[in-house]
């Protein structure tokens, strides 16, 4: 079946550090891959996405290659800010009508 | 104009009760979804609907009863609630029958549920 896992936090950095959130996947066919992001009391919004191979996401700094060799699409932001704290999941979308989620992980930015 | 917008936003209860949440999305979306988030913040999908059918129905405990009334609307009734119901519950939409490139998901807010 398809699935997604992400790296297990919670994440502390500090403002301007470099962020990474590990994603590997596990899918039938070609998925198109998503990171979600929920900030404190609210829904999931989404963040950026990508559709094929070498496709990149981006959105607000953030970005996201779609690796097929490596089944990957690791989350990167060159700077974060303490607005960035959040909880970040990564998804997956093979045609069955559903979205399969990771676990999430809290990133935590201090100022 | 809040596009996903579902209520109440904190449900505290007894065990044994019966108690509903309910959604409306403004988007012209023709899916909804209701998704369970636990304490550890994993999320799991429980139902959707498109244009008021079923087509996703999870290994959810048959205390769980979605109802449709038409697109913009897809509300949850718990019967017989039990303690490990507790949870944050998000409604969600999109558009077309599948979770798709072109047709993420928009999520409302959530419904804290709690049982005591």
């Amino acid at each position: 079946g398809n699935s997604v896992t992400q790296m297990e936090g919670p994440v502390t950095l500090s403002e301007e550090a470099f962020l990474t959130i590990n994603c590997t996947y596990t899918a039938t066919g070609y998925p198109s891959l998503f990171w979600y992001v929920q900030y404190p009391g609210e829904g999931l919004q989404l963040l950026l996405k990508a559709t094929k191979a070498d496709d990149k996401g981006s959105n607000k700094g953030f970005e996201a290659t779609y690796r097929k060799e490596t089944t990957s699409f690791h989350l990167e932001k060159g700077s974060v800010q303490v607005s960035d704290s959040a909880v970040y999941f990564c998804a997956l979308s093979a045609n069955d009508y559903k979205l399969s989620f990771g676990a999430g992980t809290t990133v935590t930015v201090r100022a | 104009d809040t596009a996903v917008s579902q209520t109440p936003k904190y449900l505290v209860t007894q065990m044994g009760n019966d108690k509903s949440i309910k959604c409306e999305q403004n988007l012209g979306h023709d899916t909804m979804y209701w998704y369970k988030q636990d304490s550890k913040k994993f999320l799991k999908i429980m139902f959707s609907y498109n244009n008021k059918e079923l087509i996703i129905n999870e290994t959810v405990p048959n205390r769980f009863s979605p109802k449709s009334p038409d697109k913009a609307h897809l509300n949850l009734h718990i019967n017989s609630l039990e303690l490990g119901d507790s949870a944050v519950y998000f409604c969600a939409s999109s558009q077309g029958t599948e979770s798709s490139y072109n047709s993420p998901l928009h999520f409302g807010n959530g419904t804290r549920l709690t049982v005591t």
